[in-house]
């Protein structure tokens, strides 16, 4: 069974401080992942899409890591702000198709 | 500007009284989706259109359908809502479903169910 584990559940941090969310997978064939952010009571945003070949990009203050072997991904937030407090949700896709599995998302919180 | 919006942000239906959620976008993308995402849970995929053709998900309700009468709307049935059907519905859209083809998802419907 396809299934994406993000840890941990829930994160407060210190605005400022860097902190680093996790992504584990058993998605198989796996074809790309993608993190996405989630304000409260609005959509999913997309922050990164890697493939099997990326191990490392960047958007702006969030860096996504991904080691197709382990199959682990982590999304990293330098000097965090307050408007970064939201959900971050990993996606992995088996196929290029539609089907996506997704993440239950790490709910983060900065705090001034 | 908002790409993909949704409408209404917020409704309030009785059980069992029939209920319509709408989604439009600019995109021109042709994949539309139906997700349900409950309280601090993954969002559920319900079915997806590419172009017309309609593909459902095998666990999706049959109380929920949809109707895309053109590339820009999409529509989410619920025939009967129950009390469990309580949710934030999202619509997303892709251009098409390869690896470059991220999903733009609207804010979302919250539905609920008195």
């Amino acid at each position: 069974k396809n299934q994406v584990e993000q840890s941990p559940q829930s994160l407060i941090i210190l605005e400022g401080k860097n902190c680093t969310l996790q992504c584990n997978y058993t998605v198989s064939p796996f074809s790309n992942l993608r993190w996405y952010k989630q304000d409260t009571g609005r959509g999913p945003v997309s922050l990164t899409i890697m493939t099997f070949s990326e191990n490392t990009k960047s958007n702006g203050r969030y860096t996504a890591t991904l080691d197709a072997d382990t199959k682990q991904s982590s999304l990293h937030i330098t000097a965090s702000q307050l408007s970064d407090s939201a959900s971050y949700i990993c996606v992995v896709s088996a196929n290029s198709g539609y089907a996506l599995n997704f993440g239950k998302g790490t709910s983060l919180l900065v705090t001034p | 500007d908002a790409m993909v919006i949704q409408n209404p942000r917020y409704q309030v239906t009785q059980f069992g009284k029939p209920v319509t959620l709408s989604c439009s976008q600019t995109l021109n993308h042709n994949v539309m989706y139906w997700y349900q995402q409950k309280s601090s849970q993954a969002p559920k995929l319900l079915f997806h259109y590419y172009d017309k053709d309609f593909n459902n998900e095998a666990d999706t309700p049959d109380n929920f359908q949809s109707r895309r009468p053109n590339t820009s709307f999409c529509f989410l049935d619920i025939r009967s809502p129950g009390l469990g059907d309580a949710a934030m519905y999202l619509c997303a859209t892709s251009r098409g479903t390869g690896v470059l083809s991220p999903l733009h998802f609207g804010n979302g419907t919250r539905l609920t169910v008195t």
